[in-house]
């Protein structure tokens, strides 16, 4: 049962423009998201969070997105650099009893810059 | 993360010999996780662990596969009698204590069974 999702395994985008990655989750008990960006044969470096009690949250070139009811985000990255290119990872938190995060992971997508 | 320190980054090991992975979390993290991510998969979570603490492993396979986080030293995961299907990259992660903070992770150990 895979709880989050993101349903595109790729994304190819311009120097320059937006890139929207998104990611849909089933579980209502999730209240934390990350975005994750991962270089291969690295570990994942985090980007970017999201609380449930909002609807937005940017900094600087990445902002996220969050829609309560749809059961989607969203990250927006613009303007889009070559650097950018990698996977990225979606993941919603639940919270152990002993005060830490489960994250559950989509299964990423991957984003290729182009000059 | 180069805060969160994991060793080795590559192991290969023959079927039946034993792994062992070590994570040193980043300082002042009291918080440590496992995950695993097979080849064309996203992350899995494993175990949850504190100091000298199992606080949660509903993902960890219920044989072969265990995990400590000792009072002095690193986490350890270890992976008894390995089979093909653990070569994967085992990835550590830390946190702060507390609700909604974000775990590091990092760079991860590359199983490879033979």
């Amino acid at each position: 049962d895979q709880q989050v999702k993101q349903n595109s395994p790729s994304l190819s985008v311009q120097e320059g423009r937006i890139s929207i990655l998104n990611c849909d989750y089933t579980n209502s008990m999730f209240d934390y998201f990350l975005w994750y960006k991962k270089y291969p044969a690295e570990g994942p470096t985090f980007l970017i969070s999201i609380s449930s009690i909002k609807d937005k949250n940017e900094d600087g070139r990445f902002t996220v997105f969050l829609n309560k009811s749809a059961k989607h985000l969203s990250l927006h990255i613009v303007p889009s650099q070559p650097g950018d290119s990698a996977v990225y990872f979606c993941a919603a938190s639940t919270i152990f009893t002993g005060g830490g995060n489960k994250l559950t992971f989509g299964t990423g997508t991957q984003l290729k810059v182009e000059l | 993360n180069a805060g969160v320190m994991q060793n080795p980054r590559h192991l290969v090991r023959r079927r039946g010999q034993e792994a062992r992975l070590r994570c040193s979390p980043m300082k002042g993290h009291s918080h440590v996780y496992w995950y695993r991510q097979l080849p064309e998969e996203g992350l899995k979570f494993m175990v949850y662990l504190q100091k000298e603490n199992i606080i949660d492993e509903s993902g960890m396979p219920k044989e072969r596969f265990s995990a400590e986080f000792p009072k002095e030293g690193p986490s350890i995961l270890r992976i008894q009698q390995v089979v093909r299907g653990d070569s994967a990259a085992y990835f550590c992660a830390s946190s702060y204590r507390g609700p909604n903070t974000e775990a590091f992770f990092g760079q991860g150990t590359r199983l490879t069974v033979v």
